[in-house]
């Protein structure tokens, strides 16, 4: 199966600041590599996702860079605001062929005003 | 963006009894979908695939009779946990893959549903 690592854990930062979340994975198969933001008690939602083909991928403030080779994928936020602050999911497809979900333990982001 | 939901949002129930679940993706069909748990402060574990039309596919360590899943038409998985106790009170969440996005592989997911086993 996949192992997906993420860190930090948690991440404190200055608004305006950027906000870097890194995550790694196990599976050389796997092509599709999800990052979710997850509020309490709310659902996951999909920020920004990168499949395998592509090295980034940019959205306004937020970014995602693959490194196939090295296995390892990031998230970029610029500029943090406050409602920034959530909880980060990165994820990875457990093979090429197989869209199930193997999730990072999660990084708790706290932008401070 | 795609819309999965699900009902019911919360639930108690007593110790021993069957609780219902339901997914539904009210935009799109989803062959798949997928059933997830999640503790309190803790990340998503996958607990099974649901295939319209035949038997999910559990990961290792879920019980399938206790964690019984049904996906009946292209819109609607339901997860049944059965028998349930106090240790099944957790965060239910489902998603969807919506095959109309590039590559087929876009995922959504549910609101989720609290379950509390008292």
């Amino acid at each position: 199966g996949e192992n997906v690592e993420q860190h930090p854990s948690t991440l404190s930062v200055q608004e305006g600041d950027s906000a870097v979340i890194k995550c790694t994975y196990s599976d050389s198969a796997s092509n599709y590599f999800p990052w979710y933001k997850q509020e309490l008690g709310k659902r996951p939602q999909l920020i920004i996702d990168i499949r395998s083909n592509v090295g980034e991928k940019k959205d306004q403030r937020i970014a995602v860079t693959l490194n196939k080779t090295a296995k390892h994928f990031s998230l970029h936020i610029t500029e943090t605001q406050p409602e920034d602050s959530a909880v980060y999911f990165c994820a990875a497809t457990y093979s090429s062929n197989d869209y199930k979900l193997s999730f990072g333990a999660g990084t708790t982001v706290t932008v401070r005003a | 963006g795609a819309v999965v939901s699900q009902h019911p949002s919360r639930v108690i129930c007593k110790s021993g009894t069957s609780v219902k679940i339901e997914c539904r993706s009210l935009d799109f069909q989803a062959t798949t979908m997928f059933w997830y748990r999640q503790f309190p402060k803790k990340s998503l574990m996958l607990m099974a695939t649901s295939n319209e039309g035949s038997k999910a596919t559990y990961e290792q360590g879920v019980e399938k009779d206790k964690f019984l899943i049904n996906h009946a038409s292209l819109t609607l998985s339901t997860l049944t946990v059965t028998s349930a106790h106090p240790e099944d009170s957790s965060f239910y969440i489902c998603s969807a893959r919506d095959l109309r996005r590039q590559g087929g592989n876009t995922i959504y997911f549910g609101e989720g549903s609290w379950l509390t086993v008292v």
